[in-house]
């Protein structure tokens, strides 16, 4: 089955600690992205790649880090700079067709620091 | 910029029909359409791509008015399971969805 994963499905941290969340794709998708949710908000661009060894900040870098050695793979670093990084991270990926790019995305990761 | 969606929320009972709508300041080339349940990841519903054109899933279409610059969301005869959040989402050049804030819909039996 073609998909998305993302792991762990919880993590729980200490506050000064930097995690990394996993994402991978099966999809042979170019693009990818990382999305930070708070309760009751929608969805922020944390980065996104749209080729492997490239990517690009999106509206919340500030305190994430992102890498893209292979195509199929998109891990996300929550820094201890990141001021608030207790949400619901949720990775996506779609092909790179204007317009058209529907973006699915993983089961996400819920991350609790304290 | 982020497009303004609204109502915010909205309640029905089971059998009833509702419309979301997705409105943008910047001019639109597609939109599309998720859902979200609680805890869960957002579920792709479609995408229009053009002005003028609708779609339908079921009983859930949504038409793209570009000359307004606003997306609609129709929900006819509402099922239990069309409970959760609606969000828009407009594409911009590089690939990137500009997500709206969402709408909640609760349906009551």
């Amino acid at each position: 089955d073609g998909g998305i994963t993302q792991s762990p499905k919880y993590l729980f941290r200490k506050e000064g600690q930097n995690v990394t969340l996993s994402c991978e794709q099966n999809l042979n998708h170019d693009a990818m992205y990382w999305y930070r949710q708070d309760p009751g908000q929608g969805l922020r661009l944390i980065y996104y790649s749209q080729i492997v060894n490239d990517f690009q900040k999106g509206d919340i870098a500030e305190g994430y880090s992102v890498s893209r050695e292979k195509k199929e793979s998109f891990p996300l670093t929550v820094t201890s700079a990141q001021k608030n990084p207790t949400a619901f991270y949720l990775c996506a990926s779609s092909q790179l067709r204007q317009g058209a790019s529907k973006q699915y995305f993983g089961p996400g990761t819920r991350l609790t620091v304290t | 910029q982020q497009p303004v969606q609204s109502p915010q929320a909205v309640i029905l009972r089971e059998g009833e029909d509702a419309v979301i709508n997705c409105s943008s300041s910047k001019a639109l080339y597609s939109v599309h359409w998720y859902r979200q349940k609680h805890g869960e990841a957002p579920v792709f519903l479609m995408i229009l791509l053009k002005g003028g054109e609708q779609k339908g899933h079921e009983k859930i279409s949504a038409s793209f008015n570009e000359k307004k610059q606003q997306s609609s969301l129709y929900l006819t005869a509402s099922q239990l399971s069309y409970s959760g959040t609606y969000f828009c989402g407009l594409m911009d050049s590089n690939y990137q969805l500009i997500w709206g804030a969402g709408t909640k819909l609760i349906i009551k039996p």
